[in-house]
């Protein structure tokens, strides 16, 4: 099975601060990669799709490239409500892996 | 609105079973693949089962193969999670979330706020 590897798996940045999260994927898949936010005690929500598709009213402060193997998502400008963990998804074929996580918080 | 609300986890002892549902509004159930997805307690997500629109095609993690066993019934807009021989390591927030598009297993647009099970003697 393909395994998908975040980093890092902690941040801690400022207010504006740029962020880039990596998620690496052991083999090629395509652009089938999601990214996803979870707020503390919330539930998991989609911020991208088909590696650099924004999801229907996310902000445009985040933004995802990549394709094959190396994927990144980028907060342009952190926000406080941006504190969460993110998660990508692999969809290229079953199992539908996640990354083990990054957890952002605020410096 | 789109909607989905899981119903059925709790507490149950270790070798037990239990059956999750997941009640969808809101969208044509029928045209979407289901997923469930799962997260042990301070963990993170785990994709755990997939369904096809019509039910014809069933998809598993290795973790589950074999003790779980997922179903939907269209006429009633339910995804179903059968689990059996229930340990440990199964003690998790049980999410169902419908797939973005149509077609094979996908990523998932729509959340359940989640079912908890806890496995414990």
């Amino acid at each position: 099975d393909i395994q998908m590897t975040q980093s890092p798996s902690s941040l801690s940045a400022s207010v504006g601060d740029r962020v880039t999260i990596t998620c690496r994927a052991s083999l090629g898949i395509s652009n089938y990669l999601a990214w996803y936010q979870q707020k503390p005690g919330e539930v998991p929500k989609l911020l991208i799709y088909a590696a650099s598709t924004l999801q229907s009213g996310v902000p445009s402060r985040f933004s995802g490239r990549g394709s094959g193997t190396d994927f990144t998502l980028t907060i342009s400008s952190l926000q406080p409500e941006d504190v969460a963990t993110y998660y990508c998804q692999k969809y290229n074929s079953v199992p539908l892996t996640f990354g083990g996580g990054t957890k952002v918080e605020i410096k | 609105e789109v909607q989905l609300v899981e119903a059925g986890g709790g507490l149950v002892q270790p070798g037990g079973s239990l059956r999750l549902s997941c009640a969808a509004s809101g969208f044509t159930f029928s045209n979407f693949g289901m997923n469930w997805v799962r997260q042990a307690p301070g963990k993170g997500l785990e994709w755990v089962s997939a369904i096809s629109g019509s039910g014809g095609s069933t998809y598993y993690a290795d973790s589950v193969k074999g003790r779980f066993t997922i179903s939907r019934d269209n006429s009633k807009n339910t995804l179903y999670l059968q689990i059996y021989s229930l340990g440990v390591a199964d003690t998790a927030v049980y999410y169902c979330a419908k797939a973005y598009l149509p077609g094979p297993p996908a990523a998932s647009d729509i959340w359940g706020q989640g079912t908890m099970v806890t496995v414990s003697s």
